[in-house]
């Protein structure tokens, strides 16, 4: 089974809609991450997550909320969905070991028409 | 602000050929990681280079590290049709441990016959 999962693994949406995206790992990992990929544009950060007390935002988060309801679980919200939101999100974990090595679920792509 | 620069963007290259990924950066940094994405999947750590001078090598592919240079390479070597996937550098802002992780916009790599 893979060690970090999310869904749904596909959306297709309208504007203005609320949609939810799930990650959950099974690594054990206190930190958890959101990002989104636009096509030649490399990942963004939305919100990253210390532990589940702990949630900070990163370099786009307006437009998204998230929620850390266990240490496994990391959920992304979209409270109201507009197009240009449309792309691939990838949740990911990591140890704050010496490397600290961020690993990423299979993504979800997200279509806001 | 941290920024990091790839290229090629666009690489095809035949195989058995030999070829170099760049990665530029522009503030003092800790550490970097290269991660490999193939079409439509999930970001595969490949290294992570934590001191000047560090070299990592896995089957054809192998990274340096040069901090006082802000630069790092991915050295492609005999390519193969395998090795055909979009190559990220990933480098942390200072003191962040590694989750204010920049990006790089990705180096696609086409291996042909």
């Amino acid at each position: 089974d893979a060690d970090v999962t999310q869904t749904p693994r596909n959306r297709i949406t309208k504007t203005g809609k609320r949609i939810m995206l799930e990650c959950s790992q099974t690594k054990g990992h206190d930190r958890m991450y959101w990002y989104r990929q636009d096509p030649g544009l490399g990942l963004q950060l939305i919100y990253y997550s210390f532990d589940v007390k702990d949630i900070n935002k990163g370099e786009i988060s307006d437009g998204y909320s998230v929620s850390r309801q266990a240490q496994a679980k990391f959920s992304l919200s979209l409270e109201s969905a507009i197009p240009n939101q449309t792309a691939l999100y990838f949740c990911a974990t990591s140890d704050p070991t010496v490397t600290d090595t961020q690993y990423f679920g299979p993504g979800t792509r997200l279509t806001v028409l | 602000e941290l920024k990091v620069e790839q290229n090629p963007l666009f690489l095809s290259m035949q195989e058995g050929k030999n070829y170099t990924i760049y990665c530029n950066y522009s503030t003092t940094s800790d550490r970097l990681y290269w991660y490999r994405q193939d079409p439509g999947k999930s970001l595969e750590s490949l290294f992570v280079l934590l001191s000047n001078g560090a070299v990592k090598q896995e089957g054809r592919l192998m990274a340096s590290l040069d901090t006082k240079a802000r630069l790092s390479t991915l050295h492609i070597t005999a390519a193969v049709h395998d090795l055909s996937a979009t190559y990220f550098c990933a480098v942390n802002q200072p003191g962040a441990g590694s989750y204010q992780l920049t990006f790089g916009k990705g180096t696609k790599l086409s291996v042909i016959p």
